[in-house]
């Protein structure tokens, strides 16, 4: 049991490159999140998805778009990448259903945009 | 918009207590606290919800104030593993099944022998 895994640990990226973020889990969780951390601004939520094929935004969407491709994955795409997105992208699941559930997260991935 | 924590960072010495407090301006359903040490990913401490209802580890006690919409972290007899960025997260109230937490800018706990 893996729990929350993400790829890659780490990333450099030019301005105007994209790439995506990978992020899966194997506890059968429905839910998904995105966030991001930088300095001082604690986690920020980016995407979330509540099961699979269906995806809602959080506080901080701009610039960047998401897949639930199945209940295992969520990736997070950045088609242009802008110094303003360097930052420490962490991925979340969590069950649904009748009960108190927190959510697990994955490692982070550290990308930097130059 | 993000619940107000405080205090911003403190320092214990090993043995010593500590409140970490997490206020929103929002009526809450949920409160989460989570704990972060440098370069890992949070890890669940305690979860309050409305009504009473909590989970968490059993070392650690935490306190939800509907009305005043606040909830307060309680670590007693600090032990050095207890460093690292304490986070609350909030979920409001009218939004179960949304699962939206709105996580606070931190607590900086330093524990020294």
């Amino acid at each position: 049991n893996a729990g929350v895994t993400q790829t890659p640990k780490f990333q450099v990226l030019k301005t105007g490159q994209s790439m995506t973020l990978q992020c899966a889990q194997d506890m059968n969780h429905n839910s998904m999140y995105w966030y991001r951390q930088d300095p001082g601004m604690g986690l920020r939520l980016i995407y979330y998805s509540a099961s699979e094929g269906t995806t809602d935004k959080g506080e901080v969407p701009n610039g960047y778009n998401v897949s639930r491709l199945n209940k295992r994955e969520f990736s997070l795409r950045l088609e242009s990448a802008a110094p303003s997105q360097t930052s420490v992208y962490f991925c979340a699941s969590r069950p649904s259903g009748t009960g108190i559930f927190e959510q697990y997260f994955g490692p982070g991935t550290r990308l930097t945009v130059t | 918009q993000q619940p107000v924590q405080s205090p911003q960072a403190v320092i214990l010495r090993e043995g010593e207590d500590a409140v970490i407090n997490c206020s929103s301006s929002k009526a809450l359903y949920s409160v989460h606290w989570y704990r972060q040490k440098h370069g890992e990913a949070p890890v669940f401490l305690m979860i309050l919800l409305k009504g009473g209802e909590q989970k968490g580890h059993e070392k650690i006690s935490a306190s939800f104030n509907e009305k005043k919409q606040q909830s307060s972290l309680y670590l007693t007899a600090s032990q050095l593993s207890y460093s690292g960025t304490y986070f609350c997260g909030t979920e409001p109230s009218g939004n179960f099944g949304n699962e939206k937490l709105t996580f606070g800018t931190g607590t900086r706990l330093t524990i020294i022998p």
